[in-house]
């Protein structure tokens, strides 16, 4: 079975920081993972996903995050955290073979200091 | 230009009260889904339709109802609310995520509606 694990309920960084956010796959599959973010009383929005066409995904607003198969890892980063990044960011992986199911990570709480 | 728009944003209602919940997308998709996210912000699918045909069916009480009219609008009825129903419910849509394999087309929600049953 698929899962997802974010390491880290909340990260506080200051701005202009690196921003470091954590997650682990699991899958007996290559997997489809995606980032989401999601600002105080909104839905979710699409940060950046991979879909293994290249290792490194870029994503809007200066996200990128790299394909790690040898870690099982989809970490993000930004190099310079900015105050309107503090949102809630999640990880998700698509199910295979349950079409656009996806398992979504527990979700980490980014604080950005001024 | 609303993508996936929900109403109501926020419904309080009491125990044993029947509700429902509406969603719309203007975005052309074909496949609609229901998350709904608890008070720790855990998000876990109910359903899922492509072309009106329901293809995600995940282990909810059958108190919930998803329907979709056309491809366009996925409601979701609740009968007999319980106090455990209190979250948000977010309505989504993508094109594709009707088909067997690996999927990678995103998601697009809505910005929620807030449940609360006192």
């Amino acid at each position: 079975a698929q899962s997802v694990t974010q390491l880290g309920s909340h990260v506080s960084v200051s701005e202009g920081a690196l921003v470091l956010l954590r997650c682990n796959y699991s899958s007996s599959v290559p997997p489809y993972l995606f980032w989401y973010v999601q600002y105080p009383n909104q839905g979710l929005q699409l940060l950046l996903k991979y879909t293994s066409a290249a290792t490194l995904v870029k994503g809007i607003n200066g996200f990128e995050a790299e394909f790690k198969k040898s870690e099982t890892s989809f970490h993000l980063t930004k190099p310079s955290a900015h105050m309107s990044d503090a949102a809630e960011y999640f990880c998700a992986v698509s199910v295979n073979n349950q079409g656009g199911k996806l398992i979504f990570g527990q979700g980490t709480e980014l604080s950005v200091k001024p | 230009d609303t993508a996936v728009s929900q109403t109501p944003k926020y419904l309080v209602t009491q125990m044993g009260n029947d509700k429902s919940i509406k969603c719309e997308q203007n975005l052309g998709h074909d496949t609609m889904y229901w998350y709904k996210q608890d008070s720790k912000k855990f998000l876990k699918i109910m359903f899922s339709y492509n072309n009106k045909e329901l293809i995600i069916n995940e282990t909810v009480p059958n108190r919930f109802s998803p329907k979709s009219p056309d491809k366009a609008h996925l409601n979701l009825h609740i009968n007999s609310l319980e106090l455990g129903d209190s979250a948000v419910y977010f309505c989504a849509s993508s094109q594709g995520g009707g088909d067997r394999g690996g999927y990678n087309s995103p998601l697009h929600f809505g910005n929620g509606t807030r449940l609360t049953v006192t």
